[in-house]
């Protein structure tokens, strides 16, 4: 079984577009992430829920909307996107307290 | 405060030989760092972690990893490196205190030679 699931796992688009990319987890944890990966492999945190509340929200900016349904769920919603937004974008899970993360695969966005 | 430095970029061993990744941290709390992987085109593993336990950390994959307060470092090393370890390192600090808030450094890319 997937322990962090996301799709889709390639979005290619255009400029101005609005988008969204789901993740969900079967791990039981209480938190869950998004990360972004430029090309150099740089990783930048975006946002963190915990038990669906949000406690981490980087500069990024307003057009990015993450949204839980549930512990499970973090699906992160894009709108107007520009071309600066393609990266690969990875979700994440992990038990508060304990701080190992699980990634999902990735969903590498493609803005033309 | 906290930040995480991770001296290579890129690191080109031959198969067969030692792997030395290095990664020096600033943390003003107890922190607990780990090591993640990636490989082309696929998500971050976990190697391995440090939580103030032993300062010698065993991983995945014949990894491990010292911790080393005096000088502020968790090296990676493992003693012979094979193809399939060819990837993209990353060393993350988590300081005790930030609730949710990671570190992580810029990775380094390590090449196998065959």
């Amino acid at each position: 079984d997937t322990a962090v699931s996301q799709t889709p796992k390639y979005l290619v688009t255009q400029m101005g577009n609005d988008k969204s990319i789901k993740c969900e987890q079967n791990l039981g944890h209480d938190t869950m992430y998004w990360y972004k990966q430029d090309s150099k492999k740089f990783l930048k945190i975006m946002f963190s829920y915990n038990n669906k509340e949000l406690i981490i929200n980087e500069t990024v900016p307003n057009r990015f909307s993450p949204k839980s349904p549930d512990k499970a769920h973090l699906n992160l919603h894009i709108n107007s996107l520009e071309l600066g937004d393609s990266a690969v974008y990875f979700c994440a899970s992990s038990h508060a307290s304990l701080g190992e993360q699980y990634f999902g695969p990735g969903t590498r966005l493609t803005v033309t | 405060a906290q930040s995480v430095t991770q001296l290579d970029s890129h690191v080109s061993v031959s198969e067969g030989t030692p792997v030395l990744l290095r990664c020096n941290y600033s943390s003003s709390y107890s922190p607990s760092l780990f090591w993640y992987v990636q490989h082309p085109n696929k998500g971050l593993q976990l190697l391995l972690k440090y939580t103030s336990a032993a300062t010698l950390v065993k991983g995945i994959n014949g990894f491990e990893a010292e911790f080393k307060k005096s000088e502020t470092s968790f090296h990676l090393t493992k003693p012979s490196a094979h193809m399939s370890d060819a990837a993209e390192y990353f060393c993350v600090v988590w300081p005790s205190n930030t609730g949710n808030q990671f570190y992580f450094g810029t990775g380094t890319s390590l090449t196998v030679i065959p």
